[in-house]
C-alpha cells in the first residue's frame, strides 16, 4: 500500500539552530502534503498545507518564518524549524492522501 | 484550530470486552475517518466513511457515519491487548475538497489481560 516516509525519526538540537524534517510519499505523488504538530497527550494540530510548486498555507498562529516549508517535488516536502527553542520541542507528523508518516520527535535543548 | 469532540477521553477495560467511542461536531461533515496511534508513531487509518448512515467494518472494528452528519461512532468488539493506543476521529467539513483533516481530541484505550 501507499506509504509516507518521514526522516529523521528523532532529532536533538541546540537552541538557536535549525532542523530540517523530510516527508516523502513512496509509490505515489502528492501535490499537497500536510504538516501537523502534536504535544504530549494531545491531538494533532494542523500547522500548514504544503503545496507543490507554490507557497505553503499556514494555519492561524503558526509563524511562517519560523516553520519553513518547501514542496519542491511531487514526492517530497520539507519542514525546517528555524532558530529552534525548547518550546518547539514536539512531535511533528506529515501526511499525504490521508496517510501519515511515522513522525519526528524534536527535542531542543 | 478547530477540533472535534471525542468521548470518552480514556477507557480502561478488560480483555474481551467491547468498546464504544464517539465523535461529534457542531457542523456537518462530508467524510469521517478513524485512526489509531501507537506511542511514538504516526496515526494509522482504520476506517473511512463517506455517506450519512454508512456502517463499515474492518475486522473487529465497526464505524458508523451519523445520520445527522455531525457525528460518528467506532466500536471495537472482543478487545485484545494490541488494541491499546489512542483512537482519533478525523473529518472533512462540508465544502472542503482537500485532505485538510480536522482531528478529534482522542480516546486513550487501555486493555488489561
Amino acid at each position: 500500500g501507499a506509504v509516507v516516509s518521514q526522516h529523521p525519526s528523532w532529532v536533538i538540537c541546540k537552541s538557536g539552530t535549525s532542523v530540517k524534517i523530510e516527508c516523502r510519499s513512496l509509490d505515489f505523488q502528492a501535490t499537497t502534503m500536510f504538516w501537523y504538530r502534536q504535544f504530549p497527550k494531545q491531538s494533532l494540530m494542523l500547522m500548514a498545507t504544503s503545496n507543490e510548486g507554490s507557497k505553503a498555507t499556514y494555519e492561524q498562529g503558526v509563524e511562517k518564518d519560523k516553520f519553513l516549508i518547501n514542496h519542491a517535488s511531487l514526492t517530497l516536502s520539507t519542514l525546517t524549524v528555524t532558530s529552534a527553542h525548547p518550546e518547539d520541542s514536539s512531535f511533528y507528523i506529515c501526511s499525504a492522501h490521508r496517510i501519515f508518516g511515522n513522525g519526528t520527535r524534536l527535542t531542543v535543548t | 484550530g478547530q477540533q472535534l469532540n471525542q468521548s470518552p477521553q480514556s477507557m480502561f477495560i478488560q480483555e474481551g470486552e467491547d468498546v464504544s467511542m464517539n465523535c461529534t461536531s457542531s457542523s456537518i461533515f462530508n467524510t469521517w475517518l478513524w485512526y489509531k496511534q501507537d506511542p511514538g508513531e504516526g496515526p494509522v487509518l482504520l476506517i473511512a466513511l463517506y455517506k450519512a448512515g454508512e456502517l463499515t467494518s474492518n475486522g473487529r472494528l465497526t464505524a458508523q457515519f451519523g445520520i445527522t452528519r455531525k457525528d460518528s461512532f467506532l466500536n471495537i468488539s472482543a478487545s485484545i491487548p494490541s488494541d491499546v493506543g489512542i483512537y482519533f476521529c478525523a473529518g472533512l467539513p462540508r465544502g472542503y475538497n482537500t485532505d485538510k483533516l480536522i482531528f478529534g481530541t482522542g480516546t486513550r484505550l487501555q486493555v488489561f489481560p
